[in-house]
């Protein structure tokens, strides 16, 4: 089936500096990916969609300024969480949807710890 | 916007019992069911998805059964297998884009 890769799988940053998590999908064009984030024993709360090419559109309540979204190729989408805290340490996964339309799969997450 | 709610929130069988976990869904324009398993510290898999066109769609000891009138939808396991433990998430869409999901099922298979 369809592979999509985040990297890295685990980070750890100190507070105040950025940190940027990579989503790729292997064997498809992703026209549009999705980022989530998870907290423990929670569902997954979508941040915003990203289309390559144009801006993210961003869900209710999330920063946009906080959660910058690059989308610049059809196999690479990019999460960069700017000035950490520790209120920020979160899983994060993302997902793709091919260009045909079709099942949207999932990346392995990326564990984040502000300290 | 969609709102998905599934039951329930933790499931216990014995191995080889069947598992059977329950969705509904608010919007009658969704027509795209998907779920998910997810591993402890992993991203969700997809395990099995169904359109609204489709009652019912079967991989091996995997089934999922949509009730479009009722705008409710089940995944069954059948012969559990401890490895089957995880939690499960159900999640509704139009089309096949943003995807709302349920708050999931702890499942708990135990030998």
């Amino acid at each position: 089936g369809a592979v999509v890769s985040q990297h890295p799988s685990r980070v750890i940053c100190k507070s105040g500096t950025s940190v940027k998590i990579e989503c790729r999908s292997l064997d498809f064009q992703a026209t549009t990916m999705f980022w989530y984030r998870q907290f423990p024993k929670q569902s997954l709360m979508l941040m915003a969609t990203s289309n390559e090419g144009s801006k993210a559109t961003y869900e209710q309540g999330v920063e946009k300024d906080k959660f910058l979204i690059n989308h610049a190729s059809l196999t690479l989408s990019t999460l960069t969480v700017t000035s950490a805290h520790p209120e920020d340490s979160s899983f994060y996964i993302c997902s793709a949807e091919g260009t045909g339309g079709n099942t949207i799969y999932f990346g392995e997450g990326s564990w984040l710890t502000v300290v | 916007g969609e709102n998905v709610e599934q039951h329930p929130s933790t499931l216990s069988v014995q191995e080889g019992d069947s598992a059977v976990i329950k969705c509904t869904y608010s919007d009658s324009a969704s027509n795209y069911f998907p779920w998910y398993k997810q591993e402890l510290g992993k991203g969700p898999q997809l395990i099995i998805d169904i359109r609204s066109n489709v009652g019912e769609k079967k991989d091996q000891r995997i089934a999922v059964t949509l009730n479009k009138t009722a705008k409710h939808f089940s995944l069954h396991i059948t012969e559990t297998q401890p490895e089957d433990s995880a939690v499960y998430f159900c999640a509704a869409s139009m089309g096949y884009s943003t995807l709302t999901f349920g708050k999931g099922t702890m499942l708990l298979v135990s030998p």
